[in-house]
């Protein structure tokens, strides 16, 4: 089955540690995207990607890093210098064109221990 | 700031009844729209997109679009129990762009 596969569902996290959130997909898309959402927040962009070896800072990207070596995979770094990572982290995936939808992974809560 | 809002409610409607959610956005440049359906602790899946002035009809839901008014709804007909959930309304990115803008979403409650 196509789709995009996010690991691990439940992430804790300790004072001064970086933790790396994996998001991998079957479907061929070649945009990548990164979403945080707070509870009874909308979805905010932190990074997303348009094609391999290439991606561009969204909305609240300080904290955050991300990589794209390969067109399937777009892991996210949360970083110690995010001082407030407790959060759903949504992975998303769609075509090029910008008039298309997004197809999401199951998503990852990160909560600080 | 491009933004996207909608009502947070909840909004509570009977079962079997009509439940309107509104969405107005600020960019004038939005090519697409599109609303996503989230249960709690679920990740959002798409019900409507659309792209063009008017309605779009598919089953019990109609989204409807108005770019000169800025404005984005999405109707439910004989709106059932398992439709309570909260309703994201997005727009897509400028053209040229792959920023989707999503509002901070409405919770629907619908009551059995």
């Amino acid at each position: 089955d196509g789709g995009i596969t996010q690991s691990p569902k439940y992430l804790f996290r300790k004072e001064g540690q970086n933790v790396t959130l994996s998001c991998e997909q079957n479907l061929n898309h070649d945009a990548m995207y990164w979403y945080r959402q707070d509870p009874g927040q909308g979805l905010r962009l932190i990074y997303y990607s348009q094609i391999v070896n290439d991606f561009q800072k969204g909305d609240i990207a300080e904290g955050y890093s991300v990589s794209r070596e390969k067109k399937e995979s777009f892991p996210l770094t949360v970083t110690s210098a995010q001082k407030n990572p407790t959060a759903f982290y949504l992975c998303a995936s769609s075509w090029t064109a910008d008039r298309e939808k997004l197809f999401f992974g199951s998503g990852t809560q990160l909560s600080v221990l | 700031q491009k933004e996207v809002e909608q009502n947070s409610g909840p909004l509570s409607v009977p079962e079997g009844a009509i439940a309107s959610l509104n969405c107005t956005y600020s960019d004038r440049g939005s090519q697409s729209f599109f609303w996503y359906r989230q249960y709690s602790g679920k990740s959002p899946e798409l019900i409507m997109s659309i792209y063009s002035n008017g309605d779009k009809e598919d089953g019990r839901f109609t989204a409807q679009l108005n770019k000169a008014s800025q404005y984005v709804s999405l109707l439910i007909r004989d709106s059932q129990p398992s439709d309570s959930a909260t309703y994201l309304c997005a727009g897509g990115g400028t053209s040229g762009t792959y920023k989707y803008i999503f509002g901070t979403g409405t919770r629907l409650k619908v009551l059995a």
